[in-house]
């Protein structure tokens, strides 16, 4: 595709609910990473895919939160048992191939969850 | 770990007027990268500026330009006649090189709100 996309953009939970966010990086790229911004906050790192394989998951906040990319494209971040504390911007970003080697990392407009 | 700190949590200036953005970051590695990011109200992270720590240049990207100095570990951005366009949240933000480990994750500031006025 033309860029980051991600879906839902705005996602409203009761409490307890089980949420699935879905990100749909630019074709090809092999990086993906998932951030999560607070209201008024910097993004925080949560998760980092190479391909299919998941080599970063230090930023997940508790084991509530869970991320997959089976093939190596398209990747989930799920939340069980949504609290109100979880209500924040989830930030998808992709990149062609390692960042260290210089590739922009491009970010989707994000998708927007409030817990209620 | 790194830490990113932008003190100035809001800015506002006149169109056409120079503003410069605040940034200070804390790490013990000796090779790293430093970004800018704009993030207008869509939340869409647009990078402005990319520096590599090797790089005793400061970047440039038309208007927008840094000040990269490593000792003091400040990396600020000079927004040169700036456009109502330029408003947003910019964000400073830090990566490690990554070396044979590879991409490594971005370390972001809390933001700096500039408006800019008409």
């Amino acid at each position: 595709g033309a860029g980051v996309s991600q879906s839902p953009r705005y996602k409203v939970a009761k409490r307890g609910q089980d949420v699935a966010l879905r990100c749909d990086p630019i074709s090809g790229h092999v990086s993906l990473f998932w951030y999560q911004q607070a209201l008024g906050q910097g993004p925080e790192f949560l998760t980092y895919f190479q391909n299919e394989a998941q080599l970063d998951k230090s930023g997940l906040p508790s084991d509530r939160f869970f991320a997959e990319r089976p093939e190596g494209s398209v990747s989930t971040l799920k939340i069980q048992r949504t609290q109100q504390e979880d209500s924040a911007v989830y930030l998808c970003a992709s990149s062609l191939v390692l960042v260290d080697s210089g590739n922009t990392i491009y970010f989707g407009e994000g998708s927007w969850l409030t817990v209620v | 770990a790194q830490t990113v700190t932008q003190s100035q949590p809001e800015m506002s200036v006149q169109e056409a007027e120079t503003v410069t953005l605040s940034c200070t970051y804390d790490t013990s590695e000796s090779n790293y990268y430093l970004f800018w990011y704009k993030q207008p109200p869509s939340r869409q992270m647009i990078l402005v500026i990319r520096q590599e720590a090797y790089k005793q240049q400061n970047a440039t990207e038309n208007r927008f330009s840094v000040n990269f100095q490593k000792a003091a570990k400040s990396f600020s951005l000079k927004i040169s006649d700036s456009q109502l366009g330029d408003t947003a949240m910019y964000f400073c933000a830090f990566m490690k090189h990554g070396g044979i480990q590879g991409a490594q994750k971005l370390v972001f500031g809390q933001g700096t709100r500039l408006t800019i006025n008409p």
